[in-house]
């Protein structure tokens, strides 16, 4: 696609309700990375794919935490019994490779509201 | 914990000025640094990309590297009301990006 798409634009859960979030990276790119923005806040590392490796899971705060992504394409991130300190925008960026290099493209979020 | 710090602001500058954005990073190992720009309730969008030491031209946004001191800075030439936003700086850590908390510009007519 022409860029990283992201679904829902706006999810509001209750507390204790599982979520899934959705990423569709650029056609072509090879990497596929989570981030977490709370309000006024800088981004936080979440995880990150690439290819067929195993991924770098370091970021997620807690093992409520949790997501798939099926060799280059959709990535599912996914937030098991929610609680309202996880109320932020999940931002999904892709780049073409792996290096130190690569430039990140950023999808527009997903605005989560847990109440 | 690999650090990535940047003054919060709000970084005011007239309409036509230079504005001056600053970053120091913790990590000597990085190879790659990045400015993004971040509209209120939009998501960060890149603008400059910077591997070297010294500076790196582009438009009206010049990059400058200096990895002996581990800053990595933004000038941002003839600043328009357009360009208030929040900037992103961000240093590689392995193959993910380390993201500063952002400085706010705010450029006055």
């Amino acid at each position: 696609g022409a860029g990283v798409s992201q679904s829902p634009s706006n999810k509001v859960t209750e507390k204790g309700k599982d979520v899934e979030l959705r990423c569709d990276p650029i056609s072509g790119h090879t990497a596929l990375y989570w981030y977490r923005q709370r309000l006024g806040q800088g981004l936080e590392f979440l995880i990150y794919f690439q290819g067929n490796s195993a991924p770098d899971k370091s970021g997620l705060p807690s093992d409520r935490f949790s997501a798939e992504r099926t060799g280059e394409s959709v990535s599912t991130l996914t937030i098991q019994r929610t609680q309202q300190e996880d109320s932020a925008v999940y931002l999904c960026a892709s780049s073409l490779g792996a290096g130190v290099a690569e430039k990140l493209f950023f999808g527009s979020g997903t605005q989560l509201s847990v109440l | 914990q690999k650090e990535v710090e940047q003054n919060s602001g709000p970084l005011s500058v007239p309409e036509g000025a230079i504005a001056s954005l600053n970053c120091t990073y913790s990590d000597r190992g990085s190879q790659s640094f990045f400015w993004y720009r971040q509209y209120s309730g939009k998501s960060p969008e890149l603008i400059m990309s910077i591997y070297s030491n010294g500076d790196k031209e582009d438009g009206r946004f010049t990059a400058q590297l200096n990895k002996a001191s581990q800053y990595v800075s933004l000038l941002i030439r003839d600043s328009q009301p357009s360009d208030s936003a929040t900037y992103l700086c961000a240093v590689n850590d392995g193959y993910a990006l380390n993201f500063g908390k952002g400085t706010s510009l705010l450029v006055t007519p």
